[in-house]
């Protein structure tokens, strides 16, 4: 099975800050690739999908980029709504199963 | 409203079975693929199984082959998870969760709040 990793596993940083997330694949995946934001108590929220494609209504600020092994998550200008931890997932409609990287969690500096 | 909600969650001693239901409504249930995905108390998301649209397919997580049975019901849009021969390692909130594919990339658009699934004696 594919693996995913993520980094770094937290990072702190000030409303205004740019953040940027990795995540890598054991094997390349394409742009079969979807980043998920979770706040605490809460169920997952789609972000991306397709390492680069916009959920319809998440915020402009939020982009994804990357193929084949090496992916990254953007967040241009971190508001303080932003402060949660966020997962990424390998992708594959191939593929039934379905990883998740270990998650990011990004916290107020 | 389109929505997903789970329920069946509770505790269980070891070795029990518990079952999870998740009723789906505001879409077109038998359109979709189906998962649950499950998240350990401070750990991260952890897949466990997925059931095809139409209920011809099924596969599981290593952690739970052998143990859990996905199944589906389209014509009262339900989704099942029965866990049988629990562990505690098995101690999560358990989520019902949409696919969607789109350009050969599966993702999930749609989770439900999750139900807490708790293994202790």
């Amino acid at each position: 099975d594919i693996q995913m990793t993520q980094s770094p596993s937290s990072v702190s940083a000030s409303v205004g800050d740019r953040v940027t997330i990795t995540c890598r694949a054991t094997q390349g995946i394409r742009s079969w690739l979807a980043w998920y934001q979770q706040k605490p108590g809460k169920a997952p929220k789609l972000l991306i999908y397709a390492a680069s494609s916009l959920q319809s209504g998440v915020p402009s600020r939020f982009s994804g980029s990357g193929s084949g092994t090496d992916f990254t998550l953007t967040i241009s200008s971190l508001q303080a709504e932003d402060f949660a931890t966020y997962y990424c997932q390998q992708a594959n409609s191939l593929s039934p199963v379905l990883t998740f990287g270990g998650g990011t969690k990004v916290e107020i500096k | 409203q389109v929505q997903l909600v789970e329920s069946g969650g509770g505790v269980a001693q070891p070795g029990r079975s518990l079952r999870l239901s998740c009723a789906a409504s505001g879409f077109t249930f038998r359109n979709y693929g189906m998962h649950w995905v499950r998240q350990a108390p401070g750990k991260g998301l952890e897949w466990v199984a997925v059931i095809w649209y139409d209920g011809s397919k099924k596969y599981y997580a290593d952690s739970v082959k052998g143990r859990f049975t996905i199944s589906r019901d389209n014509s009262k849009n339900t989704l099942d998870l029965q866990m049988n021969s629990l562990r505690a390692d098995d101690t999560a909130v358990y989520y019902c969760v949409r696919d969607v594919v789109n350009s050969g990339c599966r993702y999930f658009d749609l989770w439900g709040r999750g139900t807490l699934v708790t293994v202790s004696s």
